[in-house]
This record gives C-alpha cells, sequence and structure tokens, in this order.
C-alpha cells in the first residue's frame, strides 16, 4: 500500500515550456488535490476533485489544467511553464468530498524549477 | 475572507521547555480546524483536528471562538518535535486554507 504517489520528483523546466505532474492513490479515495508550497505562503490549493469525472478550480488555478483521468489518477499539466511557478507541488488524496472526517493524504512532493 | 495566520515563521525551543505554536483564524459560522505537520523528508500529515479533542505525541489544541485562534500547546518539547506545522481551516466550499507555517525547532 504505496498511499499516495507522485511523478517526477524534481524537475526543472525552461520557460515556456510545458510538462504534466502524475498522481496516484491507491487507498481507494473519491477525492483528490493539487497543492503548490511556497516559502512564507503555505500551501495553496491550485484544483481538486471532489469525484471521479470532475474537477474544481482552488485558490491559485491560474496557468495550470488538470485530469482526473480515472479514480486512482488526477494529473497536473503546466502548458507553458513560468518562473512563478517555481515551486513544490503536492498532490492528496481523501476518503469522501471534502469534510471535516475525511483526512487528507499526501504525496511526497513534486520539487519544480522553471529557468 | 476566510483566513489562517501563524505569525510566527520560526520558533526555536529548548528541550523540555513548553510550546505554543499560534494560529488565529477568520471564518464566519462554526469553523473546523486542523493542524498538519510535516517532518523533515517526510510527507505531510494529519496531526489533530479539533472536532476530535484528542492528544497526539503530546500536543492538543483548544478551539478558542472568542478570540478566533486554534493554537497548538506542548508541555515538554522533545528533539523529535521539530518539524514544518500548518494550521488549516475547512471552509464552506469544501476546501482546506492553509496557514503560511511556522518551523519549530527544539535544541537539546
Amino acid at each position: 500500500n504505496a498511499g499516495v504517489t507522485q511523478t517526477p520528483k524534481f524537475q526543472v523546466l525552461k520557460t515556456g515550456q510545458s510538462m504534466t505532474l502524475q498522481c496516484a492513490q491507491d487507498m481507494n479515495h473519491n477525492s483528490m488535490y493539487w497543492y503548490r508550497q511556497d516559502p512564507g505562503m503555505g500551501l495553496r490549493l491550485i484544483y481538486y476533485s471532489a469525484s471521479e469525472g470532475t474537477t474544481d478550480k482552488g485558490e491559485v488555478p491560474n496557468g495550470y489544467n488538470v485530469s482526473r483521468l480515472n479514480k486512482r489518477e488526477f494529473s497536473l499539466r503546466l502548458e507553458s511553464a513560468a518562473p512563478s511557478q517555481t515551486s513544490v507541488y503536492f498532490c492528496a488524496s481523501s476518503e469522501g468530498p471534502p469534510r471535516v472526517s475525511y483526512e487528507q493524504y499526501f504525496g511526497p512532493g513534486t520539487r519544480l524549477t522553471v529557468t | 475572507a476566510q483566513r489562517v495566520t501563524q505569525p510566527e515563521k520560526l520558533l526555536s525551543v529548548f528541550k523540555g521547555a513548553p510550546v505554543e505554536l499560534k494560529c488565529n483564524y477568520s471564518y464566519s459560522g462554526s469553523p473546523e480546524l486542523f493542524w498538519y505537520v510535516q517532518y523533515s523528508r517526510q510527507r505531510l500529515q494529519l496531526l489533530l483536528r479539533h472536532i476530535s479533542r484528542e492528544s497526539i505525541k503530546g500536543f492538543t489544541a483548544d478551539l478558542n471562538k472568542g478570540e478566533t485562534s486554534f493554537h497548538l500547546k506542548k508541555p515538554f518539547a522533545q528533539e523529535e518535535d521539530s518539524a514544518m506545522y500548518y494550521c488549516a481551516l475547512y471552509n464552506q466550499g469544501g476546501k482546506l486554507i492553509f496557514g503560511q507555517g511556522t518551523e519549530l525547532s527544539v535544541k537539546p
């Protein structure tokens, strides 16, 4: 039981390049999330998916797109990377709709640098 | 606006000393609050939630609606408590709003 896995662990991009961050969970969770973590700003929600087939914007969605490929997988795409997107990206999942009784489980993170 | 504020970026204490990590929130309605922790080279994980009124690893947190606070406390800090701590608020839209985080350093 790996929990939440993310690939890649590290990535360096040049401005304007595109890439997709992959996330998968093996806990049969319904909800999945993408956050970015920046120094002094905590974690900010980019997008989330309350259930398979649905996605919704979070606090900072601009410059990103997501795909809930199936119940297990939730990918984050940067179409044209910008230096402002340099960050650590975390994927998370929870058992049900975002409710207090459901803990969010986090992946190990992807450290992305855009030059 | 819904907001979580952790005023201290870094809190440094000696082993055995009491520790209090501050968290203030802004929310209209009944808040649901959490503390998450990230140890070095480990994943972010749930430490405790106010609704459970539990004590985890010696930490407790009491919701004070009058002061809109949810401070995390431990009477005797241990070196293994050194980590990044995040206070988080569950909002009406079903999202977690995180504070900026406080790095706790417990010195021997």
